[in-house]
C-alpha cells in the first residue's frame, strides 16, 4: 500500500500569505496525485488532479507541482475562505489511499 | 448541474447489514466509473471501492473486502454498497464520488450518508 505522507499538520497564516502543504508517498506513482479541499461539514472538493491540472472553477491561487513520490499544493495567496482541511490522494497504486489531511487556519 | 444523492445511512449493531445507495443526475451516468469513500468521524478520507461504467471491474479496500459489494444500475442511475459484517470501525459518512475524465480522480462528491455500527 502507498502511505502518503502529508506536512504540516496544522497551518496557520495570514490573509495575502503564501502557503505550501507538501504530500511524500512511499514509492513512486508517477503524477497520479490530486488534492481536494474539505471545509467544515462538507465534503470534499477536487482542486488539482494528476499533480498540476488545473480544474475549472477553482480559484488560480491554488496549484500543484511534483512527480514520483513528492509533491506540493501552493495557495499562492491566503483568503479566509480557504479555511479547510486539504488531502492528497494517490490513484497510482491499488488500493488507493489519501494523506492524513493538513489543517489550514487563517489568522 | 452533477449532483450525487446517498442514502441509506442509519444505526445498525455490530454484524449486523445495511445498504446504501447514491442517485445521480446532471450527467450521462453510465460513461463514469463511480467510487464510495468514507470518514470516520473527526479522521480523514479512506477509499472504500470502485466500479467501472459497466460494473465488470471492481476493487475495495483490504478492510472492506469479503465483506462489502459494491455495484450499480446504469438504467436508474444510481450505486449501491451492500455492507454485511459491519464493525464499530465502518462507522463513517458514506460518501460517493465521480470518477474523472481519467476515472482515477475523484471529480464530484455526495454530501454524505452516516452509518453508526453500535450496539
Amino acid at each position: 500500500e502507498v502511505v502518503l505522507t502529508q506536512s504540516p499538520d496544522f497551518q496557520s497564516g495570514t490573509p495575502k500569505e503564501k502557503v505550501i502543504i507538501t504530500c511524500r508517498a512511499s514509492q513512486s506513482i508517477g503524477s497520479s496525485l490530486h488534492w481536494y479541499q474539505q471545509k467544515p461539514d462538507q465534503s470534499p472538493k477536487l482542486l488539482i488532479k494528476y499533480a498540476s491540472q488545473s480544474i475549472s472553477g477553482v480559484p488560480s491561487r491554488f496549484s500543484g507541482s511534483g512527480s514520483g513520490t513528492d509533491f506540493t499544493l501552493t495557495i499562492s495567496g491566503l483568503e479566509a475562505e480557504d479555511a479547510a482541511a486539504y488531502y492528497c490522494h494517490q490513484s497510482g497504486n491499488l488500493p488507493w489511499t489519501f494523506g492524513q489531511g493538513t489543517k489550514v487556519e487563517i489568522k | 448541474e452533477v449532483q450525487l444523492e446517498e442514502s441509506g445511512g442509519t444505526l445498525v449493531q455490530p454484524g449486523g447489514s445495511l445498504r446504501v445507495s447514491c442517485a445521480a443526475s446532471g450527467f450521462t451516468f453510465r460513461s463514469f466509473e463511480m467510487n464510495w469513500v468514507r470518514q470516520a468521524p473527526g479522521k480523514g478520507l479512506e477509499w472504500v471501492s470502485y466500479i467501472s461504467t459497466r460494473g465488470n471491474t471492481i476493487y475495495y479496500a483490504d478492510s472492506v473486502k469479503g465483506r462489502f459489494t459494491i455495484s450499480r444500475d446504469n438504467a436508474k442511475n444510481s450505486v449501491s454498497l451492500q455492507m454485511n459484517s459491519l464493525r464499530a470501525e465502518d462507522t463513517a459518512v458514506y460518501y460517493c464520488a465521480r470518477g474523472g475524465e481519467k476515472g482515477w480522480e475523484l471529480d464530484h462528491w455526495g454530501q454524505g450518508t452516516l452509518v453508526t455500527v453500535s450496539s
